[in-house]
């Protein structure tokens, strides 16, 4: 079992640059998940998904973060324009079947964005 | 306000020493307790998981328990090794209308450093 790929690991951009974080998905899991983790705010939900369908994006920051899932083996977390404000680490996770099941969250290793 | 608190934000102990870590939660209706090992520069690993009819669970070295009705919960770590040194998350969720995953709320976590 591969588990769940992150990719880039590390991000160094400019400020108003359009960023695409990506995640691959353990083969078989119907729940995605994408965190972002700061010393300050610790770890936040931004995003889940459920069949590739959104089901709360609550956690989204703001209308510059968008994220797709076009298919079950692969999702996007993008954000335009970036801000200094975004520099953080991004998990993507999954999980089978809902969180009454007590399944566990599978994270990958996450992107470290640095927006100067 | 549904919260997570952990304590103690950091703590020091000796090879071969056990310790316990807490959480107390404000979350309901609480659906199931989670805690996570964060590795410096990785992605958290599930530990346990529980809802809200278990009062303890174990894996390997590790126990976390649940008192349900002080909302308390607390992970002890036993004969520690140097691989224990991570961050600690506990995670809490609780049943949100519409949702199929449920609501997490998530405690800052421990830094527990393990010394030789």
């Amino acid at each position: 079992d591969a588990g769940v790929i992150q990719s880039p690991r590390h991000e160094v951009t400019e400020m108003g640059q359009e960023v695409t974080l990506r995640c691959k998905p353990i083969s078989g899991h119907d729940y995605l998940f994408w965190y972002r983790q700061t010393m300050m705010r610790g770890l936040e939900l931004l995003i889940y998904f459920n069949n590739n369908v959104p089901i709360d994006d609550s956690g989204m920051p703001e209308d510059r973060f968008s994220a797709k899932m076009p298919n079950a083996s692969f999702s996007t977390l993008k954000i335009q324009p970036s801000e200094p404000r975004d520099s953080a680490v991004y998990f993507c996770a999954s999980s089978t079947r809902r969180q009454t099941s007590n399944q566990p969250q599978h994270f990958g290793d996450g992107t470290r964005l640095s927006i100067l | 306000k549904n919260q997570v608190e952990q304590s103690p934000q950091s703590l020091i102990i000796l090879e071969g020493k056990n310790c316990t870590l807490q959480c107390n939660y404000t979350v309901s209706p609480f659906s199931n307790l989670r805690w996570y090992k964060q590795d410096t520069g990785r992605g958290p690993v599930s530990l346990t998981i529980m809802t809200f009819s278990e009062n303890t669970k174990s894996n390997g070295r590790y126990t976390a328990t649940l008192d349900a009705d002080t909302k308390q919960s607390s992970l002890h770590i036993t004969a520690s090794q140097l691989s224990d040194s991570a961050s600690y998350i506990c995670v809490v969720s609780y049943n949100a209308g519409g949702t199929s995953y449920g609501k997490l709320t998530f405690g800052q976590g421990t830094i527990l450093t393990v010394h030789p």
